[in-house]
């Protein structure tokens, strides 16, 4: 089955500071999303990236996609403290589940400290 | 905006209990699904609803799981007989239309569920 890694695991900087988080998977997809979960919450979505798009941009977001490296990589700019959170890569599971489901990464926890 | 809502917000349940988790998804929303999160692990998925039946399930959602929209509202997840590895975050989600069609899942805030 598919499986998503982030690095780093956990990342830490200042207010203003960029944070870069990066994801891989295993298996062709359709797209690539990424989610954002406060402690104790749920999950929102921040993004979505098609497989055949290599960049996109929302807000002070910014994902790129390699397909070819089977990877992606999560750029917050100018980060602010209410950034802090856990930032997940979650992908749609690929052609052997059927596209149904969204299978996630292991996710970075941010650190932004004011 | 509108959200996706799950009661209660933490359950305790005595091991061996059944459970219910519900969920009030979106509501113009087709699609529906469960994930978990055991403490400290990736968000795993367990199943997903369209028309009215299961149209995946992962080998975690087994006999002891069952899921049904009773009415037009609700989504409620069913555990028939609870073991201490059931205890984690339970996650409701819903969506327009198929993740493959680059449609994003809304989530709700969770169940926790604590078995003793």
């Amino acid at each position: 089955s598919q499986q998503g890694e982030e690095d780093p695991q956990a990342l830490s900087i200042q207010e203003g500071e960029n944070a870069t988080m990066n994801c891989s998977y295993k298996t062709s997809i359709n797209n690539l999303q990424w989610y954002r979960q406060n402690s104790g919450r749920g999950l929102v979505h921040l993004i979505l990236i098609r497989s055949n798009e290599r960049e996109k941009h929302s807000g002070r977001l910014r994902v790129t996609l390699d397909t070819s490296k089977k990877s992606s990589s999560l750029l917050i700019t100018a980060s602010r403290a209410a950034d802090t959170a856990s930032y997940f890569c979650a992908t749609d599971g690929g052609m052997n589940t059927g596209f149904q489901k969204l299978v996630f990464g292991t996710g970075t926890r941010l650190l932004v400290s004011p | 905006e509108p959200e996706v809502t799950q009661t209660p917000s933490h359950q305790v349940t005595q091991m061996g209990q059944e459970v219910i988790l519900r969920c009030v998804p979106i509501s113009n929303h087709l699609y529906f699904y469960w994930y978990r999160q055991i403490l400290g692990q990736k968000v795993e998925f367990l199943v997903s609803f369209y028309n009215n039946e299961i149209s995946e399930k992962s080998e975690i959602f087994d006999d002891q799981f069952s899921v049904e929209r009773p009415d037009g509202s609700n989504f409620t997840l069913k555990i028939r007989s609870t073991k201490l590895e059931d205890s984690a975050m339970y996650f409701c989600a819903s969506g327009r239309g198929r993740v493959e069609y680059a449609q994003p899942q809304h989530f709700g805030d969770g169940t926790r569920l604590s078995i003793l």
